[in-house]
């Protein structure tokens, strides 16, 4: 069964600290992984979107690793910022002609205090 | 980049109305776009996929009767939920699909925040 597993499920850390969220798959055959940043009552904003020969990538202080082999994926946020407070959604695409072939994780919460 | 919109972005109406989200691609062409709905603290659930100039295909559970897709150019689709009842509450988001990148990415709209009373 394909699906895509998030952890934590929420999380507070304080402002300028570094956090890791996880993502493990089970999604078959493997397209590509992405993060998504969805702030509360909006559409979620693309991050990172790697391939399977691609093991890291970056957006500024976003980091995204990709272990194809464990089918495990992190998101590593540095320095964090009040405004990093949002959903974090781990999506996983199958390799699939014609429909809609994403798998959505449950995503993470994270909540940035001052 | 490629930028997705919705219309409205929130609505409040009372049940047994119907109502119609738009869903556009403001600078890409997009022939196939999905709809999705979030209820709170869960994550988007696929309802439908939206191509451009045919029958839209729904996901196993999701009534075409009630949620009505029309994709009628390559820049517009539009949801109508019909009869709408208070456990239709919740939030709709639609993506489009930008051929022209590598991946197919899709890239979502802010979504609108559907209240029926």
């Amino acid at each position: 069964k394909n699906q895509v597993e998030q952890s934590p499920q929420s999380l507070i850390i304080l402002e300028g600290k570094n956090c890791t969220l996880q993502c493990n798959y089970t999604v078959s055959p493997f397209s590509n992984l992405r993060w998504y940043k969805q702030d509360t009552g909006r559409g979620p904003v693309s991050l990172t979107i790697m391939t399977f020969s691609e093991n890291t990538k970056s957006n500024g202080r976003y980091t995204a690793t990709l272990d194809a082999d464990t089918k495990q994926s992190s998101l590593h946020i540095t320095a964090s910022q009040l405004s990093d407070s949002a959903s974090y959604i781990c999506v996983v695409s199958a390799k699939r002609a014609g429909a809609n072939n994403l798998f959505f994780g449950t995503g993470t919460r994270l909540t940035v205090i001052p | 980049g490629a930028v997705v919109s919705q219309h409205p972005s929130w609505v409040i109406c009372k049940s047994g109305t119907s109502v119609k989200i738009e869903c556009r691609s403001l600078d890409f062409q997009a022939t196939t776009m999905f709809w999705y709905r979030q209820f709170p603290k869960q994550s988007l659930m696929l309802m439908a996929t939206s191509n451009e100039g045919s029958k839209a295909t729904y996901e196993q559970g999701v009534e075409k009767d009630k949620f009505l897709i029309n994709h009628a150019s390559l820049t517009l689709s539009t949801l109508t939920v019909t009869s709408a009842h208070p456990e239709d509450s919740s939030f709709y988001i639609c993506s489009a699909v930008f051929l022209a990148t590598s991946y197919n990415e899709q890239f979502f709209g802010p979504g609108t925040r559907l209240t029926v009373l």
